[in-house]
């Protein structure tokens, strides 16, 4: 089982939709996590941290279940430009444990 | 404001060559990453490097070597390249390991 684990979608929805993803991952004591934004052949960028509390970025907010461990990141209100493949990260737990990233999940906005 | 810069940004190597990619990052970070990404595959991380001084490796370290020259470089070498090497690199660097990562722009190597 991989450590971080993303539906790949696609997921397909019309401008102005609001969609969800969420990522789970297998280290508990992962203590960090990041949603990025990756567009075709180009390189991951990051989107936004996740912190504990949930956090929000205009359209975008991202919210951690300790509990039953997933991260997930709800956009509202999506453009067109929201088109691209959102890939999360976890872990980062003290020196020894490197973060991980999904495998990424597409999203498609139409007209 | 370069952040993280990769030499070359594309390169065509026949099967058995050998080459370096060039990583550099002037952010003052202390760890630094090598990834590959093929289709369907995600990134998935050859090496890195945590401080100066130290390498590790990663989920797919096999036919790939490094190497942490200083705090601002770390240079990943294709000994043999095969054609299964053929894939989209990059390198990566961060603060820590549990502070968010910035990317180069990535190396599109074929080998042939």
């Amino acid at each position: 089982r991989k450590e971080v684990e993303q539906d790949p979608g696609p997921f397909n929805v019309p401008e102005g939709a609001t969609v969800a993803f969420n990522c789970t991952y297998s280290n508990s004591a992962s203590q960090s996590f990041f949603w990025y934004r990756q567009d075709c052949r180009k390189e991951p960028k990051l989107l936004m941290s996740v912190y504990s509390s949930g956090n929000e970025d205009g359209r975008f907010t991202a919210q951690l279940n300790r509990a039953s461990q997933y991260i997930s990141l709800l956009i509202r209100d999506s453009k067109l430009s929201d088109s691209a493949t959102y890939l999360c990260v976890g872990g980062g737990s003290g020196g020894s444990y490197i973060p991980t990233f999904g495998r990424g999940t597409s999203l498609i906005v139409h007209p | 404001n370069a952040g993280v810069t990769q030499t070359p940004k594309f390169q065509v190597l026949k099967t058995g060559q050998s080459m370096t990619l060039q990583c550099a990052q002037d952010m003052n970070h202390n760890s630094m990453y090598w990834y590959r990404q093929d289709p369907g595959m995600g990134l998935r991380l050859i090496y890195y490097s945590a401080s100066e001084g130290t390498t590790d490796k990663g989920e797919v370290p096999n036919g790939y070597n490094v190497s942490r020259l200083n705090k601002r470089e770390f240079s990943l070498r294709l000994e043999s390249a095969a054609p299964s090497q053929t894939s989209v690199y990059f390198c990566a660097s961060s603060v820590a390991f549990k502070e968010p990562q910035h990317f180069g722009d990535g190396t599109r190597l074929s080998i042939l």
